[in-house]
């Protein structure tokens, strides 16, 4: 069974740009979430989506957004980008939401933003 | 509020090692998952364990090994007799059971460096 699979795997973009990253599920899987890695915040969640709707966010400004399909792939969406933004995005996704299920992550994309 | 600590920022073993990773966590609810991630260089999170807070037993698989003790909030994670393919970043994990779905509060992370 195929993983957790992002696109792009790096990407780089300058200030005040937008960006669109994309998760695809492991296959069954319809909850997917969505997190923020920096060396100085370390691990930080964005936002968690179910059956096409957002179930839970993070403390982020409303910068950062998020979708679902149909076929539970997921975009998140970083609108007039900051330096800050730099950082590893990864996704991780579960069968349903919540409960006992465990999280399975994607190799995650590298953000660099100039 | 949750939170997750992973006090120990770096260890550097030699092969062959036994080593102990740290994480002691905060929470007022009494129904809780916690897992372990390791985070090799390329980036990806592997899942290593889920634990209830409802079990308490300790776990081992192979030469990893955890123990929980619901007493000290702590859920450490030993590896036996180390090798150089453990050298990664370990994040120490905690979910809620109730109202927060899959939302998962991570430490700081131990970076584990075993040399040969």
């Amino acid at each position: 069974k195929a993983g957790v699979t992002q696109t792009p795997r790096y990407l780089i973009k300058t200030r005040g740009q937008q960006v669109t990253l994309s998760c695809s599920p492991i296959s069954g899987h319809r909850s997917v979430s969505w997190y923020q890695q920096t060396p100085g915040q370390g691990l930080q969640f964005l936002f968690e989506y179910f059956s096409e709707t957002q179930r839970n966010k993070g403390n982020f400004p409303g910068r950062f957004s998020g979708r679902q399909f149909s076929n539970s792939r997921s975009e998140m969406n970083v609108s007039t980008l900051e330096l800050g933004d730099s950082a590893l995005y990864l996704c991780a996704s579960s069968l349903r939401w919540g409960g006992e299920e465990t999280q399975y992550f994607g190799p995650g994309t590298r953000l660099l933003v100039l | 509020a949750q939170k997750v600590t992973q006090a120990q920022t770096e260890i550097s073993v030699v092969e062959k090692e036994d080593v102990t990773l740290d994480c002691v966590y905060e929470t007022r609810d009494t129904t809780y998952y916690l897992f372990w991630y390791k985070q090799p260089p390329s980036g990806e999170l592997v899942f290593l364990i889920r634990r209830n807070s409802f079990d308490e037993q300790n776990e081992i698989s192979g030469r990893y090994s955890w123990n929980f003790q619901k007493s000290t909030s702590s859920f450490n994670f030993t590896i036996t007799a180390s090798q150089v393919v453990d050298s990664a970043v370990y994040f120490c994990a905690l979910r809620m059971i109730y109202n927060q779905g899959g939302k998962l509060i991570f430490g700081q992370g131990t970076e584990l460096s075993v040399k040969p």
